[in-house]
């Protein structure tokens, strides 16, 4: 029963190629989030999702682009890959907009 | 053993010790703060908050201290264990839903 759950794990793929990471809360949360995890561990959000509604879109390239096909899933698909997007993406989900309930992470590897 | 800021990323205690681990916030109109622990290869997980009217609160073998004059908030853990080895973060939330992450401390504990 796991709270938030990413899928895959683990992505490695080439410079050019489109890719999706999904995510999935069983908390009933009304928040979603997408967050960036660098080498040196710092977390930066990415994107918000209220109800299915965008609510924070940080300076994220429009490569990146989040889709909520309902409140307890927030995918994000990434085209065009490049070699600076390799890092950890943790989804996360909250219920009161203050404590994160994040998922495992997904590990992307761009070569 | 203590952290200085955030110029000291990593913090290395013995098992049994107190360990206290530090950090600076930006904004002064920050008023919700949150500690989290993340152990390697895994999502970061709440351990404990704290508001801005409170300039204490206390967990089972954590206590968070917030100063809001120097805009400084502490993690005190009670008794080192080797399962508290792990990379602390402290976020203050700035504005609505922005949950902002201070860059970490890496908390290594030897038995």
């Amino acid at each position: 029963d796991t709270a938030v759950s990413q899928t895959p794990k683990y992505l490695v793929t080439q410079m050019g190629n489109d890719k999706s990471i999904k995510c999935e809360q069983n908390l009933g949360h009304d928040t979603m989030y997408w967050y960036k995890q660098d080498s040196k561990k710092f977390l930066k959000i990415m994107f918000s999702y209220n109800n299915k509604e965008l609510i924070i879109n940080e300076t994220v390239p429009n490569r990146f682009s989040p889709k909520s096909p309902d409140k307890a899933h927030l995918n994000l698909h990434i085209n065009s890959l490049e070699l600076g997007d390799s890092a950890v993406y943790f989804c996360a989900s909250s219920q009161d907009l203050e404590v994160r309930h994040f998922g495992p992470g997904t590990r992307l590897t761009v070569t | 053993g203590e952290s200085v800021g955030l110029h000291l990323p990593t913090l290395s205690v013995q098992e049994g010790d107190n360990s206290i681990i530090n950090c600076a916030y930006s904004n002064s109109a920050s008023d919700y703060f949150i500690w989290y622990k993340q152990e390697s290869g895994k999502g970061p997980q709440f351990i404990i908050d704290i508001r801005s009217n409170m300039d204490k609160r206390q967990g089972q073998r954590v206590t968070v201290l917030l100063n809001k004059t120097v805009k400084h908030l502490s993690l005190q853990i009670a008794a080192t264990q080797p399962g508290d080895s792990a990379v602390y973060f402290c976020a203050e939330t700035q504005g609505f839903q922005k949950l902002v992450f201070g860059t970490g401390t890496r908390l290594l504990v030897s038995p």
